[in-house]
């Protein structure tokens, strides 16, 4: 079975704080997504990566960065966090783009205050 | 913005019963999948149907695809109270560079 792990499930953070949000796939999968979860918009795609050390801009990149040094781990980076990005992220990987079934991690919530 | 829009947003039914969800989407699509998330977890992938397909069956699982009227439903049959989630449609198309859309989802509520 394909696994991705999310490095928390839940995490408090002050506002102005960097903050990283790690995912790992265990299925040598070439695609790994980042995406929010807020109520009533469904999931919206931040950030997405077709390969090691590439990255593409999804429909809310802004306040986020990401990086992928290493095929199975995609890290979310918010600069400096703001109230308006508490929310839950979901990470996902996929061995195709489009198309294909994507993997996803359990989430982590995040709050900032 | 949302390619594809869940109907109705919750449902609630009993043990046993049907649960019918629609999804309508805006663009031309290669294809449609359709998830369900439990409550504070990951989504999990149900059934992919291709452009081209009209009609798919995967267990209790039953998927429509209508391209003319650019909608899909989505039919659990007999349910359980373990169907107790949201379930998402996700649409890939060209026009998206292949990436997926998700729409806001539809609560299932099966009561025992």
């Amino acid at each position: 079975d394909v696994k991705v792990t999310q490095s928390s499930r839940y995490l408090v953070k002050r506002t102005g704080e960097k903050v990283f949000l790690e995912c790992v796939q265990d299925m040598d999968h070439e695609n790994m997504f980042w995406y929010r979860q807020d109520p009533g918009l469904g999931l919206r795609l931040i950030y997405f990566s077709y390969d090691v050390k590439m990255k593409e801009k999804g429909d809310i990149p802004e306040g986020y960065s990401v990086s992928r040094e290493k095929k199975e781990r995609f890290s979310l980076i918010l600069e400096s966090a703001s109230t308006n990005q508490t929310s839950m992220y979901l990470c996902a990987s996929s061995p195709l783009v489009g198309g294909e079934t994507q993997y996803f991690g359990p989430g982590t919530r995040l709050l900032v205050l | 913005s949302q390619q594809g829009e869940e109907d109705p947003q919750a449902l609630s039914i009993q043990e046993g019963e049907n649960a019918t969800m629609n999804c309508s989407y805006k663009t031309s699509i290669n294809n449609l999948q359709w998830y369900r998330q439990n409550s504070g977890r990951g989504l999990v992938h149900l059934i992919l149907i291709r452009s081209n397909e009209r009609e798919k069956h995967s267990g209790r699982l039953r998927v429509t695809l209508d391209t003319s009227k650019k909608s899909s439903s989505l039919l659990i049959t007999a349910s359980r109270a373990a169907d107790t989630a949201s379930y998402f449609c996700a649409t890939d198309a060209w026009a998206a560079g292949n990436k997926l859309t998700f729409g806001g989802g539809t609560r299932v509520l099966v009561k025992p």
